[in-house]
């Protein structure tokens, strides 16, 4: 059971948009910043969000993510066929000192 | 450009050690924190341990006590002591530069893969 909650799976026909939420508590997602993962078959994780709603060099601004109280979104607006990957989002926990990821959401482009 | 370069993978008995290392190029590596991040297989991905530019450490619950993360800033490279391996420690090990928190995982090793099993 992760400390993190992510749905397992969402999907949307391409060209449309998707929200994927992440939702923790006081002493993670409430206090501290979120970063936001998507890793492609057999591939190593990309940094896609960082301090909840920053964007790397390179990352599309059809990614955003945003943050509200304890818990944070992760929304892609014109989805393409190549966006199908799984999603994390992860963060610090006080409570245990120690990084926390969800359980990871599966994007399917239909 | 930044490269991370991760080894020391392999198979390895129940109760038994390995260490991982991972190679940085591309940056200034001692101003960063650098952690490790496994993926079973199948399964998300799980914070390990982490270590701070200043040189605290932190690790996850699971492996308090058997791996020790450590870093040699004068040769760029990261390490993970694994002891007491257990079956469940078996995953992909990807080395990543920064911390989850403030700044986020900037970039990732491509993994080595640890398989505990008798």
């Amino acid at each position: 059971q992760s400390v993190l909650t992510q749905p397992p799976s969402v999907s949307a026909a391409p060209g449309q948009k998707v929200s994927i939420s992440c939702s923790g508590s006081s002493s993670n997602i409430g206090s501290r910043s979120v970063s936001w993962y998507h890793q492609l078959p057999g591939t190593a994780p990309k940094l896609l969000i960082y301090d909840n709603n920053k964007r790397p060099s390179g990352i599309p601004d059809r990614f955003s993510g945003s943050k509200s109280g304890t818990s944070a979104t992760l929304g892609i607006t014109g989805l393409q066929t190549g966006d199908e990957a799984d999603y994390y989002c992860g963060t610090w926990d006080d409570s245990l000192n120690a990084g926390v990821f969800g359980g990871g959401t599966k994007l399917t482009v239909l | 450009e930044v490269q991370l370069l991760e080894s020391g993978g392999g198979l390895v008995q129940p109760g038994g050690s390995l260490r991982l290392s991972c190679a940085a190029s591309g940056f200034s590596f001692g101003g960063y924190a650098m952690t490790w991040v496994r993926q079973a297989p199948g399964k998300g991905l799980e914070w390990v341990s982490s270590v701070g530019s200043g040189g605290d450490t932190y690790y996850t619950d699971s492996v308090k006590g058997r791996f020790t993360i450590s870093r040699d800033n004068s040769k760029n490279t990261l390490y993970l002591q694994m002891n007491s391996l257990r079956v469940e420690d078996t995953a992909v090990y990807h080395c990543a530069k920064g911390g989850i928190g403030e700044g986020g995982l900037y970039n990732w090793g491509q993994g080595t893969l640890v398989t505990v099993s008798s």
